[in-house]
């Protein structure tokens, strides 16, 4: 079955910090997504990539940028963290022959 | 641009079979219909997919009616362990994007 790995599942941060979150999956998949996921509101698509070095916005990217130099990994990157991004954040994979999406385990990102 | 609308919240007790009903507007023609189940603390994981009429895996059935508007995930004999939120995903919605909608939170009590 499909692997897709976040590097940390808690992490806590400092207002204004640089915050990298790592996912990595194992089937060579082209599209790779990022949401995060708050109380209420269901979950939103920050950034998703369809390959190397391509990326596109989703409904929420403002204040964040993303990275995707290997195909089996795609990073989320918070150039300056503030409280409000305080959030379960999900990277996923999509498998091009069935269409289904395969989730890490999330990453728990406060900061404080 | 593409909605699903699914109840928030549903309640029901160990043994009932549960239905939950999605709606698609704008679903196009080749898009198929996935079903995703999510425990607290985990992402969610693939449940069921289908394009029309009824498919049925070992965890559920889903039901597609013939103008694909809408599609319901039936759950039958319910257990505790079947507390999860239940996201319905037309493929393609958004073109690229994958855009979920809010859920439907089912809570099963004894």
């Amino acid at each position: 079955d499909v692997k897709v790995t976040q590097s940390s599942r808690y992490l806590v941060k400092r207002t204004g910090e640089k915050v990298f979150l790592e996912c990595v999956q194992d089937m060579d998949h082209e599209n790779m997504f990022w949401y995060r996921q708050d109380p209420g509101l269901g979950l939103r698509l920050i950034y998703f990539s369809y390959d190397v070095k391509m990326k596109e916005k989703g409904d929420i990217p403002e204040g964040y940028s993303v990275s995707r130099e290997k195909k089996e990994r795609f990073s989320l990157i918070l150039e300056s963290a503030s409280t409000n991004q305080t959030s379960m954040y999900l990277c996923a994979s999509r498998d091009p022959t069935n269409e289904k999406l395969f989730f890490g385990s999330g990453t728990q990102l406060s900061v404080l | 641009l593409a909605k699903t609308t699914q109840p928030i919240s549903m309640d029901s007790y160990e043994g009932q079979e549960v239905n939950i009903t999605c709606s698609h507007n704008n679903i196009a023609t080749n898009d198929y219909i996935t079903w995703y189940q999510q425990f607290p603390s985990q992402g969610p994981r693939f449940i069921i997919q289908g394009y029309k009429t009824k498919v049925t895996n070992e965890v559920a059935s889903l039901f597609i009616p013939a103008d694909r508007k809408s599609s319901t995930l039936s759950l039958p004999r319910v257990s505790l362990s079947d507390t999860a939120v239940y996201y319905c995903l037309p493929r393609g919605n958004q073109g690229g994007k994958l855009i979920f909608g809010q859920g439907t939170e089912l809570s099963v009590k004894p």
